[in-house]
């Protein structure tokens, strides 16, 4: 257990619906951030929130929506999706986000999404 | 723009050996951070061990330990007496230093190396 925990675990969608992943931090972090891990690729980052304020967007379809009501939990909203969105979807949290000696991310158990 | 390399996708180790995973990267940068993550089957990236550039000493975490070659770019980990709870996916991931304006957070990884322990 790292302290930050996702669900489901597993979700299954059609290219129609509309789902929600939740990630939730119990470690008193203020950044958190959403990773996607494809077959046989690096992680990639997707969305990075600091004190709730998103800061970085690295270019992602707007099929994604993040969420961070406040610095303990992260959503990430799903609509219309392609069966190349198929991933496990890491969430991860660090002090601050600022990239300092302290500033180390841990990680979720991950969501395995699968676009039908 | 930086990368991180993983030249070996597969390992394979004997229980009780050592063994040492490679990794590259590139960077102009001067400061900045080194990272191993270990991915069991269970899917959670867990943390190995961490570098700080501006540190000649090599980090060390039980029998877990890194050479880090900064002139080489080259960040190896070596695992002393595998156990096979050892069996993972490791990563390697680099990390800009703050304060870099929007980068501080962002972790690069490397493509990963998938670890077996044979008993």
């Amino acid at each position: 257990e790292t302290g930050v925990t996702q669900t489901p675990r597993h979700l299954v969608m059609g290219m129609t619906n509309k789902k929600s992943l939740k990630c939730e931090q119990h470690l008193g972090h203020n950044a958190m951030y959403w990773y996607k891990q494809s077959a046989k690729k690096p992680l990639e980052l997707m969305f990075v929130y600091s004190l709730e304020e998103r800061v970085e967007n690295n270019s992602v379809p707007s099929r994604f929506s993040p969420e961070c009501p406040n610095s303990s939990h992260l959503f990430l909203h799903l609509h219309t999706l392609q069966p190349e969105d198929s991933a496990l979807y890491l969430c991860a949290s660090s002090q601050d986000g600022s990239g300092s000696s302290t500033d180390t991310q841990y990680f979720g158990p991950g969501t395995r999404l699968t676009v039908l | 723009a930086q990368t991180v390399t993983q030249s070996q996708p597969e390992m394979s180790v004997q229980e009780a050996e050592t063994v040492t995973l490679s990794c590259t990267y590139d960077t102009s940068e001067s400061d900045y951070y080194l990272f191993w993550y270990k991915q069991p089957p269970s899917r959670q990236m867990i943390l190995v061990i961490r570098q700080e550039a501006y540190k000649q000493q090599n980090a060390t975490e039980n029998r877990f330990s890194v050479n880090f070659q900064k002139a080489a770019k080259s960040f190896s980990l070596k695992i002393s007496d595998s156990q096979l709870g050892d069996a993972a996916m490791y990563f390697c991931a680099y990390r800009w230093a703050a304060p870099v304006y929007n980068q501080g957070g962002k972790l690069i990884f490397g493509q990963g190396t998938e670890l077996s322990v044979k008993p």
